[in-house]
């Protein structure tokens, strides 16, 4: 059964400062792996999403992700935080059958 | 803007009644799957509809059902309902091709957020 681990229930960081939110998988399946965000009162937003080839994927507003087999990693990182990147993240895996999500990170970011 | 929309937005409900949340999928899409978000907790999967037939389901009970229509908008319902229903239930659009699988991008809507008292 696959499952995805979010380290950190909330990280918190300076504007300007590098943004790292860490995600861990298991999947018994080559993995499709997913972020989204989510701000207050609204749906989720896809980010960036792997799936195959290349293991750095870029997503919108200057976030990217790295894909580590050897780690089971799928960590997500923003070399400079903005206040509007204030919300929950999630991080997901896909396999043949369901998506499951991880518990979510909320990050903060202090002026 | 994703194009999934949710209706209502805000619902509460007494302990045992019966509930029915709609989603109206994106233009173009004919997947449709329901997850239940609790709160503090991320989505966890309720079930998918492809070509209105039910297509994978989660570990929920089956007081919770679901239709899917030719338009390809969707139901969820919840039956004989419970304090731990309590929940934004969320409604995801996707386009999958004939034997595709789940991978598929899924677009999600605002969700309904229901209250069970």
């Amino acid at each position: 059964a696959q499952s995805v681990t979010q380290l950190g229930s909330h990280v918190s960081v300076s504007e300007g400062a590098l943004v790292l939110l860490r995600c861990n998988y298991s999947s018994s399946v080559p993995p499709y792996l997913f972020w989204y965000v989510q701000y207050p009162n609204q749906g989720l937003q896809l980010l960036l999403k792997y799936t195959t080839g290349a293991t750095l994927v870029k997503g919108i507003n200057g976030f990217e992700a790295e894909f580590k087999k050897s780690e089971t990693s799928f960590h997500l990182t923003k070399p400079s935080a903005h206040m509007s990147d204030a919300a929950e993240y999630f991080c997901a895996v896909s396999d043949n059958n369901d998506m499951r999500f991880g518990a979510g990170t909320r990050l903060t970011v202090k002026p | 803007e994703t194009g999934v929309t949710q209706s209502p937005t805000h619902l509460i409900k007494t302990r045992g009644q019966q509930v029915t949340l709609r989603c109206s999928s994106q233009s173009g899409h004919n997947t449709v799957s329901w997850y239940q978000q609790a709160l503090g907790q991320g989505p966890q999967f309720i079930f998918q509809y492809y070509r209105e037939e039910e297509n994978g389901r989660g570990n929920f009970p089956p007081r919770f059902s679901g239709l899917q229509f030719p338009n390809y908008s969707s139901e969820l319902n919840v039956n004989a309902l419970e304090l731990d229903d309590s929940a934004l239930y969320l409604c995801a659009s996707s386009f999958r091709l004939a034997g595709g699988r789940i991978r598929e991008t899924q677009y999600f809507g605002p969700g309904t957020r229901l209250l069970v008292l």
